[in-house]
């Protein structure tokens, strides 16, 4: 069982469409982290979000921690074609209360837009 | 400008044979992490340390080892190589165990 689970896996939009990406579990966190990966890269933190029912804005991209802390969204606004990649969450391994900076990953989000 | 690099990007080896992948940084960070990419599975922890002589097992480390003598190098061993390690691996580093991780561009490694 995925500690994340991450949805859609795969999304292929027109440039300027709307999209949600989702980042579900039964685990609380304290923290979570959104990365975005272009081919052949590695992954790039977009943002980290720590405070229940937070909201991140990062130009067209918003993001969003739950209330309870179990889950978190990533909406993208008029898509652009430069969008492309794969989206990631991830969480920090706790033991108690501490970070020991070890991340586990959702699936991913395989984001594709058409120009 | 720091970074972190690895290498080789590319590379095609034998089952059976002894594969070493190098990780560099210059960031002067503590800790630094590998792990290895396949679809459906996102990215999975092999080995992690946290200092100089440290290091630790995640969540796949069967079949990997990895050792740590200086702050900049974390490379990582294939003791015997398997077609199950086809894959493409990340090494990462961050500076303290609540900040950002930085990765490397990747190995993509293939076991024939």
């Amino acid at each position: 069982t995925q500690l994340l689970e991450q949805s859609p896996q795969f999304l292929s939009i027109q440039e300027g469409e709307n999209l949600t990406v989702y980042c579900n579990s039964s685990s609380v966190f304290s923290s979570l982290q959104w990365y975005r990966q272009e081919p052949g890269e590695g992954p790039v933190l977009l943002v980290t979000v720590v405070t229940g029912g937070e909201v991140k804005k990062l130009k067209r991209l918003t993001f969003q921690f739950g209330d309870a802390r179990k889950d978190s969204s990533l909406h993208i606004t008029a898509a652009q074609p430069g969008d492309t990649g794969l989206y990631l969450c991830a969480v920090s391994t706790l033991q108690g209360g501490t970070s020991y900076g070890k991340l586990t990953f959702g699936q991913g989000t395989i984001l594709t837009v058409h120009p | 400008d720091a970074e972190i690099t690895q290498s080789p990007r590319h590379k095609i080896t034998e089952t059976g044979r002894q594969v070493t992948l190098a990780c560099h940084q210059t960031w002067n960070h503590n800790n630094m992490f590998w792990y290895r990419q396949d679809l459906g599975h996102g990215l999975r922890l092999i080995h992690y340390s946290y200092g100089v002589q440290d290091t630790n097992k995640g969540e796949v480390s069967d079949g990997y080892s990895v050792s740590r003598s200086n702050t900049e190098d974390l490379p990582l061993t294939l003791e015997s190589a398997a077609s199950s390690q086809t894959s493409v691996y990340f090494c990462a580093s961050s500076e303290t165990l609540n900040t950002e991780a930085f990765f490397g561009q990747g190995t993509r490694l293939t076991v024939v």
